[in-house]
């Protein structure tokens, strides 16, 4: 089956500067990527998504990234600010059936 | 207007005990999950069903039993409580098998004592 790791666990950054989190998964059949963003408290609220046949996404300060060659993709976060402080979780998940593979998560904070 | 809830959010109960979490949405989604969150902040799934036929049945133990009366209701009955079922139980939905945004519901919190 599908194995998804997420690096780093932890990530702090000042705020106004860049956060990047990285993910790699290991069925090449994988053909949806969503990233999750995770407050306290909270469930998980979908904050953008990838498609395979697509190689970058831009929603306004979010940006997602993907590589099908190396099988990884990327969560850009720019111009950050206190309430990106979350836990993020990055998905893939298989043309068939109905599985998220999810990664470990990332918790950014950041820091006024 | 919730798209997906749950209740109860909060629930202590004693080893041993039997209790149910209800999940409901309103997206008009034919596939509702189960998912369970330890402390660690990992999800993992615990059970799909589309349209009131379960598809997902990962690795749980069989005290755990979901039923859904309908495809917008997934409930989770979880029968002689133990500590180690203390976790984030979260509900989700999506609109068909596979490749689709799954909405998580808000929650519930599980202690056992």
């Amino acid at each position: 089956g599908e194995n998804v790791e997420q690096h780093p666990s932890t990530l702090s950054v000042q705020e106004g500067d860049s956060a990047v989190i990285k993910c790699t998964y290991s069925d090449s059949a994988s053909n949806y990527f969503p990233w999750y963003k995770q407050e306290l408290g909270k469930g998980p609220q979908l904050i953008i998504d990838i498609r395979s046949n697509v190689g970058e996404k831009k929603d306004q300060r979010i940006a997602v990234t993907l590589n099908k060659t190396a099988k990884h993709f990327s969560l850009h976060i720019t111009e950050t600010q206190p309430e990106d402080s979350a836990v993020y979780f990055c998905a893939a998940s298989p043309p068939t059936g109905n599985q998220f593979y999810f990664g470990t998560g990332t918790s950014l904070t950041v820091i006024p | 207007d919730t798209a997906v809830s749950q209740t109860p959010k909060y629930l202590v109960t004693q080893m041993g005990n039997d209790k149910s979490i209800k999940c409901e949405q309103n997206l008009g989604h034919d596939t509702m999950y189960w998912y369970k969150q330890d402390s660690k902040k990992f999800l993992k799934i615990m059970f799909s069903y589309n349209n009131k036929e379960l598809i997902i049945n990962e690795t749980v133990p069989n005290r755990f039993s979901p039923k859904s009366p309908d495809k917008a209701h997934l409930n989770l009955h979880i029968n002689s409580l133990e500590l180690g079922d203390s976790a984030v139980y979260f509900c989700a939905s999506s609109q068909i098998q596979g490749g689709e945004t799954q909405y998580f519901g808000p929650g519930t919190r599980l202690l056992v004592l």
